[in-house]
């Protein structure tokens, strides 16, 4: 257990559904990320949130919408997914310091219909 | 960018050996981090050595880092069939947080067979 916990593990989806991951960290810590991890790809960083406020947009479609109501809970919804969306979408967070050490959470494992 | 790059892409060894996995980046940057994913679950940090440092232990762990090449290795002694998963560096850049930005490499996929 790295303190950073993911909800649900495994979601399956039509294109024209729409659904929200979750995570939430127990480390007091003031920043958190959405990665996206599709197979052979290196893991990409999606969007970053220090203390509550967004700083980092990385391009992403604007069918992945972030939410972060407080510097423990950080959510992505998502609405008319591409089946190319399929992947493992992993939430970290971190201390906000010179090391920014990443604890990631177990990931949701998304598959778009 | 200052992504890593990593190699071997894949590895296979048997248990009782070593495994040397190197990583590339192309800017300066402030630390390097090697994190561990076990299949289909989330990365697990295993050490980071910053900018000032050449090497670092941790238990079976040691990492060096050549700011001159921009390259770092990773090596595990003594493998054992429970480090089989892919490891991943991830760089952070040379200005103080960068917000929090973490660049990863496409990471090395170690097989210790028994």
């Amino acid at each position: 257990e790295t303190g950073v916990t993911q909800t649900p593990r495994h979601l399956v989806m039509g294109m024209t559904n729409k659904k929200s991951l979750k995570c939430e960290q127990h480390l007091g810590h003031n920043a958190m990320y959405w990665y996206k991890q599709s197979a052979k790809k290196p893991l990409e960083l999606m969007f970053v949130y220090n203390f509550k406020e967004q700083t980092e947009n990385n391009s992403v479609p604007s069918r992945f919408s972030p939410e972060c109501p407080n510097s423990s809970h950080l959510f992505l919804h998502l609405h008319t997914l591409q089946p190319e969306d399929s992947a493992l979408y992993l939430c970290a967070s971190s201390q906000l310091d010179w090391d920014n050490e990443q604890f990631f959470g177990p990931g949701t494992r998304l598959t778009v219909l | 960018s200052q992504q890593g790059e990593e190699d071997p892409q894949a590895l296979s060894i048997q248990e009782g050996e070593n495994a040397t996995m190197n990583c590339s980046y192309k800017t300066s940057i402030n630390n390097l981090q090697w994190y561990r994913q076990n299949s289909g679950r989330g990365l697990v940090h295993l050490i980071l050595i910053r900018s000032n440092e050449r090497e670092k232990h941790s238990g079976r762990l040691r990492v060096t880092l050549d700011t001159s090449k921009k390259s770092s290795s990773l090596l595990i002694t003594a493998s054992r069939a429970a480090d089989t998963a892919s490891y991943f560096c991830a760089t952070a850049g040379s200005q103080y947080n960068q917000g929090g930005k973490l660049i990863f490499g496409q990471g090395t996929e170690l097989s210790v067979k028994p």
